[in-house]
């Protein structure tokens, strides 16, 4: 079964906080693909990261890191001093590799206050 | 992004009437995703299309539902006969490319009240 699991419903941190926003997977797969997206209160989806299985490196862009741990079926995202402008619903996903089907989590709550 | 165009973004409908909503995808891209989003829930995916073809409906209601991506046009998702549990924020996305490592790029969703 595919499934994503991001337990944390809501986060509060008060801004140039570091917050990490985490995301566990389950699949059966030995290829497949996790991604970040950002919905903020306008309500579109942001496109922010696509991670294959078969590349476990760590990425960094900007204030935003990724860290990908296949042994713990793990892909967490971290916001390094966080703004206000960040507040946002985070959602990971995985999408299988013979599937159309990409599967949500149920998303992260992020609030920075000033 | 912000290439994906969704229209209406904003919808009410009494029960029983007909939902059509709109996705123009980015410029170029040929396969298009509808999906759901339930309250204070994540995206269930609904329906994959190419132009002219319905690839995958798997997580398509079998009753009421219908999407189409004709040659020309934008793709539809058609609701007939809403009920309130249909009320939610339908979801398009684009790819240029079937292949599941692509990232797809989505719409601002349309807002469909039943009431």
């Amino acid at each position: 079964a595919q499934k994503v699991t991001q337990a944390q419903t809501e986060i509060s941190v008060v801004e140039k906080e570091d917050v990490t926003l985490d995301c566990v997977y389950e699949t059966r797969d030995t290829t497949y693909y996790l991604f970040w997206y950002k919905q903020p209160p306008s309500g579109e989806l942001v496109f922010l990261i696509r991670r294959n299985s078969f590349d476990e490196q760590n990425e960094i862009s900007g204030r935003y890191s990724w860290n990908f741990q296949k042994s713990t079926s793990s892909f967490n995202f971290t916001i390094t001093a966080s703004q206000v402008v960040d507040s946002a619903v985070y959602f990971c996903a995985l999408r299988r590799d013979n599937n159309n089907d990409m599967r949500f989590g149920a998303g992260t709550r992020l609030t920075v206050k000033p | 992004n912000a290439g994906v165009m969704q229209n209406p973004r904003h919808l009410v409908r009494r029960r029983g009437q007909e939902a059509r909503l709109r996705c123009s995808p980015v410029k170029g891209h040929s396969h298009v995703y509808w999906y759901r989003q339930l309250p204070e829930e994540g995206l269930k995916f609904m329906v994959y299309l190419q132009k002219e073809n319905i690839i995958d409906e798997s997580g398509m209601p079998k009753e009421r539902f219908s999407a189409e991506f004709p040659k020309e046009g934008p793709s539809i998702l058609r609701i007939q006969q809403v009920v309130r549990g249909d009320s939610a924020a339908y979801f398009c996305a684009s790819s240029s490319l079937g292949r599941r490592n692509t990232e797809a790029f989505f719409g601002q969703g349309t807002r469909l009240t039943v009431v």
